[in-house]
């Protein structure tokens, strides 16, 4: 079955630290995303992909990079993490090249900076 | 960037009632519209779509989408203490690479 799958789980570090959340997908699916989810602000976009060696600015980029090293692997990098980015963080894929074509989601990570 | 919000933001239904959710978006020229489903510690589930105006049922989901009044509702028939989860509409932007989520309602059906 298509996959998302996300790692860690879950991840605490200490502001200033460095941080790597890793999403691999076996969907075949050219796009890959990374949002995070905040109570009173939902899923919102980081960074996106469309393919290895491509990413895209999302709507709230600010201390976050993203890099895309396969069609399968993305990864979400904080070089130093803050607590503001405590949040709970989503990865998922989708086939653009089809209309209509939907998200498959990763079980997220949930990070803390204290 | 799209402007995406629903209500209610929370909703209590007797099982076997109809819930009823809300959505209203920004931009009326956008692609097909989602209903997604999230359960406690899960990533959200595609639930349901919708492109032209009117409504589209599947099973227990009924949707019906309005593009002039740039709104979108998501109708839970005969529901179930399952259905309990966070809903979340989904708007694509025109070039239909990236979505753009509501905050979402919170359902919760009691027995």
């Amino acid at each position: 079955e298509a996959a998302v799958t996300q790692s860690p789980r879950n991840k605490v570090t200490v502001t200033g630290g460095n941080v790597t959340l890793s999403c691999r997908q076996t969907n075949s699916h050219n796009y890959m995303y990374w949002y995070r989810q905040d109570t009173g602000h939902g899923l919102r976009l980081i960074h996106y992909s469309y393919g290895a060696g491509n990413l895209q600015i999302g709507d709230v980029p600010d201390g976050y990079k993203a890099t895309r090293t396969t069609q399968e692997d993305f990864f979400l990098l904080l070089e130093l993490a803050s607590p503001s980015q405590t949040s709970l963080y989503f990865c998922a894929s989708s086939d653009a090249r089809q209309t209509n074509s939907d998200y498959t989601f990763g079980s997220g990570t949930r990070l803390l900076v204290i | 960037q799209e402007k995406v919000q629903q209500s209610p933001e929370s909703l209590i239904v007797p099982e076997g009632a109809m819930s009823s959710l809300n959505c209203t978006f920004s931009n009326s020229a956008s692609q097909s519209i989602w209903w997604y489903q999230q359960h406690p510690g899960k990533g959200p589930e595609a639930l349901i779509s919708i492109f032209s105006n009117g409504n589209k049922k599947e099973g227990r989901l009924t949707v019906y989408l309005n593009r002039a009044s740039l709104h979108v509702s998501l109708h839970i028939r005969d529901s179930q203490p399952s259905d309990s989860a966070v809903y979340l509409c989904a708007v694509p932007n025109s070039a239909g690479n990236k979505l753009t989520f509501g905050i979402g309602t919170r359902v919760l059906v009691r027995p």
